[in-house]
Order: C-alpha cells, then structure tokens, then sequence
C-alpha cells in the first residue's frame, strides 16, 4: 500500500512564527486535502489542495492564515501563519487516489504554540 | 450545526462482546459514509465504508448499517478485541462535493480484557 509522511510529526513554536507542514505521497493521487484536530475536538477540513492552483478553503480559513502549496501530485505543503496558542492542533493531510474514494490519512504533525 | 454527530463520547466493552457505535447526520444530501479509528500520535486509519444505496456492509468484524430514513448509521465489532481501543469517527461526504469529508466528534472505544 503507498505511505504517507507529514513533516515535522511535531513541532513546539513561538506565537508570531510560521510553520510549514509538508505532506509527501509516494505515488500520485488526484486529490489532496488538509485538516486540523483542536484539541479534544475533531477533525476539520482546512483546504483542498489543488495542483498548479490556489487551494479551495472552506469557510472560516483563509489563504493569508494557512497558504497551501501543490506543485505537482505527490507533494503538497501547509503553512500556518503568525501562529498564536489557539492554533495549537494536529494537522492532517489526507489523499484521493484515482480509482479510490476513501481518503487516506497521513500520520499528523502535532503542533503546540507557546 | 454539527452535520455529523457521535452523542457516545465513550463505551466500554468486555473482550469478545459486541461493540455498537453509533452515528447520527441531518444532511440528507451526504450519500457516501466511513468509518475511521485513530490512535494516539497517528492519523487516522479507514476501516469501512457504505454507500446510500446500501443499507449494510461487512468485512471481517466490522459490520456497518445505514438506516437512511432515520439518518442514523451504526458500526459493529464483533468479537471486541483489546487492540480495538482507539477513537473512532464517523465521516460523511456530500453528493458531488469531490469527496471532502465532514466528521462525528468521535468515540473513545475501550475494550477490557
């Protein structure tokens, strides 16, 4: 089965920074999306990730806070944005492959801001 | 407005009984369901899925029932094993949405030996 990594797994930052998420398929998929998991919460979907194109954001995100990149089918990244406590979350990308409905997740990137 | 709601945050189940989770949606609109359990520090992990036009789907243990007109589906594990205890979330997707998906809140499943 193809795998899929997320880089950092986990990351500690100061309010104000930015992160960049990276989220690496090793085979190409048709869609790829982002999601984030508050605390004690569940998941929710951020952005789809469009390849060559800006990102679809669902309603409550937006490009400034979360600028996603797709260059081509098997790589995508999330960057969350002068990062304050509140965006402390598990964030997750999740695929499509061509013949496949289901979405397969990667493993998550566990970030605490300070 | 929660679309998707899991109103068990938890259940506790003897090893080799059945566990039923259950998962309610108000959006007649979603026409696809999954099922997925996360453990601590991973992503989560499919397990399996109906479709609308079904009202039952098995593979191994893991048996799902769609009951449309009640928007209510249920997932079974039959026999609970140790290794069953995680999280698990249901997830529904919307006709023509291109598959983005909307989750329960989740259930903490713990099975005791």
């Amino acid at each position: 089965s193809a795998v899929i990594s997320q880089k950092p797994s986990r990351d500690i930052c100061q309010r104000g920074t930015s992160l960049t998420i990276q989220c690496q398929v090793d085979s190409q998929v048709t869609m790829m999306f982002w999601y984030r998991q508050q605390p004690g919460q569940s998941l929710t979907l951020i952005a789809t990730a469009n390849q060559g194109s800006e990102a679809t954001y669902e309603s409550g995100f937006v490009i400034d806070k979360f600028p996603i990149s797709r260059p081509n089918l098997t790589f995508s990244t999330l960057t969350v944005s002068n990062m304050s406590p509140e965006d402390s979350s598990i964030y997750l990308c999740s695929v499509v492959w061509n013949v496949r409905e289901t979405q397969y997740f990667g493993p998550g990137t566990r970030l605490l801001v300070l | 407005d929660q679309q998707v709601k899991q109103n068990s945050p938890s259940l506790s189940v003897q090893e080799g009984r059945i566990s039923i989770l259950n998962c309610d949606y108000t959006n007649s609109m979603f026409d696809y369901f999954l099922w997925y359990k996360k453990y601590p520090a991973e992503g989560p992990t499919f397990l399996i899925s109906i479709s609308s036009i079904k009202d039952k789907n098995e593979d191994g243990r893991f048996t799902v029932f769609l009951n449309k007109s009640a928007k209510h589906l249920s997932l079974h594990i039959v026999p609970s094993q140790p290794g069953d205890s995680a999280v698990y979330f249901c997830a529904a997707t919307l006709s023509g949405s291109a598959r983005q998906l909307t989750f329960g809140s989740g259930t903490q499943l713990t099975v005791l030996p």
